[in-house]
């Protein structure tokens, strides 16, 4: 079965660092996987998504996430935090046969000035 | 082009009633799944639609149930309301299953229940 593990339901950054926020994956097949963004009372927006055309992925507002199969890794990185980076983050792997996306438990960032 | 959108945003509803959410996808997305978000669980799935028929469901009791329209609308009930079913319901459109494509969310409607 497929699953996804986000390590850290709260990483605090200041503003300027650097934002890591973890990933590991289970999956029998290659995977689709997907981070999302939710600021409070919104729902989920894409960041960037995996689908084996590249490992290194580029998304919007500055974030990138390397997909690495030997560490069954998808790690979201952004070089330099801004406060409007301050949400929860979610990493997801898609289940085709189910037609549906699994999430981790979520990733809330803080970004202090 | 018209995100996803969800009706009613807020609902409060007390214990042995029903309810049911709204939520009309983007303009050519047969695809619609439903999620529910809770501090506990997490996101869940509840079932996904594709052209008017139920294709895929989540490990939930039968008093949640959904049906879609022709025009790709699609409507969650929740019978027999509990407590427990306190929750941020998130509604997401895609053009087809989600495989590799992009899920698009809609604000979500937050139920509580009294």
């Amino acid at each position: 079965a497929q699953s996804v593990t986000q390590l850290g339901s709260h990483v605090s950054v200041s503003e300027g660092a650097l934002v890591l926020l973890r990933c590991n994956y289970s999956s029998s097949v290659p995977p689709y996987l997907f981070w999302y963004v939710q600021y409070p009372n919104q729902g989920l927006q894409l960041l960037l998504k995996y689908t084996s055309a590249a490992t290194l992925v580029k998304g919007i507002n500055g974030f990138e996430a390397e997909f690495k199969k030997s560490e069954t890794s998808f790690h979201l990185t952004k070089p330099s935090a801004h406060m409007s980076d301050a949400a929860e983050y979610f990493c997801a792997v898609s289940d085709e046969s189910r037609g549906k996306l699994i999430f981790g438990q979520g990733t809330e960032l803080s970004v202090k000035p | 082009k018209a995100g996803v959108t969800q009706t009613p945003r807020y609902l409060i509803k007390t214990r042995g009633q029903q309810v049911t959410l709204s939520c009309s996808p983007i303009s050519g997305h047969r695809s619609v799944s439903w999620y529910q978000q809770t501090p506990g669980q997490g996101l869940q799935f509840l079932f996904e639609y594709f052209s008017e028929t139920q294709r895929n469901k989540g490990n939930f009791p039968g008093r949640f149930s959904g049906r879609q329209f022709s025009n790709s609308r699609s409507e969650m009930n929740v019978s027999t309301l509990e407590l427990g079913d306190s929750a941020l319901y998130l509604c997401a459109s895609s053009v087809t299953t989600v495989g590799d494509t992009e899920a698009f969310f809609g604000q979500g409607t937050r139920l509580t229940v009294v």
